[in-house]
């Protein structure tokens, strides 16, 4: 059990466009779910806190219109990438939790390339 | 500011042998201290963790020992095999699972030769 699946695994966009991730809990529901960006070779950042039916709060530096979060059921959560550009391309990660004091579930990444 | 540092930056040990990776952290109000796996292309999975009240946690071949007075804490792994080449990451969060917000150290790449 426990299991959290992002779509797509990767993604290649041209410079300008939008690409939006899924998240999903498969098997529970996920009141809270975090998204984390990790460059190669160097650790998972987190990008923003997104709780079910209500705004993400996002970490200090992270561009809130440039990064959407979007938490509207309790097994789904998406980012979008609005306007991408080459430097946003790296592995974005998300992961779960079902109540307050349970345990983070991760997803298995989502490889973004931008040209 | 880096809030938890790991070290050392990457590590090779022979089959059979003992992987050592340490941690130290920063902020006293940190009360939970787990460590992940990662292979490449996948995300992070949890190995083990660890609360300040204790001192040691083993879990097979995997053992936290945790240094409340000096800040640290370090994963052991004995009988370390190939299979456990990855990208090793502890980190650390304010509350009692890895449910609150984690901060991660920067992770090691783990080799070990057959």
């Amino acid at each position: 059990g426990a299991v959290v699946s992002q779509h797509p695994s990767r993604v290649i966009c041209k410079s300008g466009t939008s690409v939006k991730i899924e998240c999903r809990s498969l098997d529970f529901q996920a009141t809270t779910m975090f998204w984390y960006r990790q460059f190669p070779k160097q650790s998972l950042m987190l990008m923003a806190t997104s709780n079910e039916g209500s705004k993400a709060t996002y970490e200090q530096g992270v561009e809130k219109d440039k990064f959407l979060i979007n938490h509207a059921s309790l097994t789904l959560s998406t980012l979008t990438v609005t306007s991408a550009h080459p430097e946003d391309s790296s592995f974005y990660i998300c992961s779960a939790r079902k109540d307050r004091g349970d345990t983070q579930y991760f997803g298995p990444g989502t490889r973004l390339t931008v040209l | 500011q880096q809030q938890v540092k790991q070290s050392p930056q990457s590590l090779i040990v022979q089959k059979g042998g003992i992987s050592i990776i340490n941690c130290a952290y920063e902020n006293t109000a940190f009360d939970y201290f787990p460590w992940y796996q990662q292979f490449p292309g996948k995300g992070p999975a949890l190995l083990i963790a660890i609360r300040p009240d204790v001192s040691e946690k083993k879990e097979g071949r995997f053992t936290i020992s945790f240094n409340k007075s000096a800040k640290q804490f370090s994963l052991h792994i004995m009988d370390s095999q190939p299979g456990d080449s990855a990208t090793y990451f502890c980190a650390a969060s304010i509350g009692e699972t890895s449910g609150s917000r984690l901060t991660f150290g920067e992770g090691i790449q783990l080799t070990v030769n057959p």
